[in-house]
């Protein structure tokens, strides 16, 4: 079963540090991953994505490091700020055709950065 | 608001109603996606419309009903449903079936509640 593991479950992080949220997928047809930010009362928006040609992609204080050998990856936020308090959620598909439609997720994390 | 309207925002329902979830885009999209997210378990894939057509089913019990009439308006029809069929059920769309770089659009979602 195409699975996608997240870590942590649950993150707090003091306001200027570097949050750091991982995830390992089985599939290696998967070709495109990308990263939802969740607030409350509301539904996942794209932040970020990435695809296995490249190692690492940056946004602004969004960082996503890539390890195709290891099927990795991970978001780094970058000096966070308590509007990044957020629940993140990894996710990977087949961008390139083939296998199922839709997104496979990630159970998400809580992150809290503390002013 | 993103794009995609789902309406209601909150519903409790007994397990003998029938109720109906309806989604809404004005992007232009071509697919449109049932998730269901439950508390500490992955955004779950329910089902795919592609150009109206149904493309995936992911195992979903017969109680939950899609309809896609046209490529704007997405409905979940209920009936008989169980408690643990409690969440937060999320109606997304994209330009296609295959993921983009622009992502999924995801709306508020509705809150259901079977007692």
């Amino acid at each position: 079963q195409q699975q996608v593991k997240q870590s942590p479950q649950s993150l707090i992080v003091q306001k200027g540090g570097i949050s750091i949220i991982n995830c390992a997928y089985e599939n290696t047809a998967f070709d495109y991953f990308p990263w939802y930010q969740q607030f409350p009362g509301k539904g996942p928006a794209l932040l970020i994505a990435i695809r296995p040609d490249v190692s690492e992609k940056k946004e602004g204080r969004f960082t996503i490091s890539f390890n195709k050998s290891a099927k990795q990856f991970s978001l780094h936020i970058m000096d966070s700020q308590p509007g990044d308090s957020a629940t993140y959620f990894c996710a990977a598909s087949q961008y390139s055709g083939g296998g199922a439609d839709g997104l496979t997720f990630g159970k998400g994390t809580h992150l809290i950065i503390q002013p | 608001e993103t794009g995609v309207t789902q309406t209601p925002r909150h519903l409790v329902m007994g397990m003998t109603n029938k109720k109906s979830l309806k989604c809404e885009q004005h992007l232009g999209h071509n697919a449109m996606y049932w998730y269901k997210q439950s508390a500490k378990k992955p955004l779950e894939l329910m089902f795919v419309y592609n150009f109206k057509e149904q493309t995936e089913n992911n195992s979903v019990p017969s109680r939950f009903s899609p309809e896609c009439p046209n490529s704007s308006h997405l409905f979940l029809h209920l009936h008989t449903l169980q408690p643990e069929d409690s969440a937060l059920y999320l109606c997304a769309s994209s330009q296609d079936r295959r993921a983009s770089w622009v992502g999924y659009t995801f709306g508020s979602g509705t809150r259901l509640t079977v007692v």
